[in-house]
């Protein structure tokens, strides 16, 4: 067990619908990464906090947006959702007190999104 | 891009032969970290080395950085069929590859 939680496990929802999906880090953890994983395109980084402060930026869509609250949990909002949204959503925790590259993530057991 | 490219994209293998797996990046690193995910889970870290270390160790694992070359390699001694998985590098920008997926056939 990681100790990193990730909610719901599936969601199924229609085109055009937003949804949210929710992490609660590692205990301790200050920094969190989502991840999509779709079938054909591997990991695809989207976005990173630390502490509350958007720290790194990846392949994100502007329909996406992400925040981490003050209890460090952090929320991945999708809208306008199109049947190429449907993949695995993976959040992952650092354990290191400042932004370091140098921990490893733990991972938790993702969000599988379905839109139909 | 300092994505990680994990080389082969499959690999099969008897239990008991060693699997080694391949990655490639395209800037200078820090460290490199290796990860395996089983079918439909999250990503689980094995190991991580050092840009000034050319080699590590951590039970049946062995991994070596050449930054010379900017590749990596993972060595999985005397496979076994639990070691059925995904494996994939990142590089310390944690931009994940595609992964290799291993299977160890009993």
């Amino acid at each position: 067990d990681s100790g990193v939680t990730q909610t719901p496990k599936h969601l199924i929802t229609a085109t055009g619908q937003r949804v949210t999906l929710r992490c609660s880090p590692r205990s301790g953890d200050l920094s969190v990464y989502w991840y999509q994983q779709s079938l054909d395109q591997g990991l695809q980084f989207l976005i990173q906090y630390y502490n509350g402060e958007e720290r790194a930026k990846g392949n994100i869509l502007e329909r996406f947006s992400a925040q981490q609250f003050p209890d460090l949990h952090s929320e991945l909002n999708l809208s306008s959702l199109e049947l190429g949204d449907s993949a695995l959503y993976f959040c992952a925790s650092s354990s290191s007190g400042t932004v370091s590259y140098n921990s490893p993530l733990h991972f938790g057991n993702g969000t599988r999104l379905t839109v139909t | 891009s300092q994505q990680g490219e994990e080389d082969p994209q499959a690999l099969s293998i008897q239990e008991g032969e060693n699997a080694t797996m391949n990655c490639s990046y395209k800037t200078s690193i820090n460290n490199l970290q290796w990860y395996r995910q089983n079918s439909g889970r999250g990503l689980v870290h094995l190991i991580l080395i050092r840009s000034n270390e050319r080699e590590k160790h951590s039970g049946r694992l062995r991994v070596t950085l050449d930054t010379s070359k900017k590749s990596s390699s993972l060595l999985i001694t005397a496979s076994r069929a639990a070691d059925t998985a995904s494996y994939f590098c990142a590089t310390d920008k944690l931009i994940f590859g595609t992964g290799t997926r291993l299977q160890v056939f009993p």
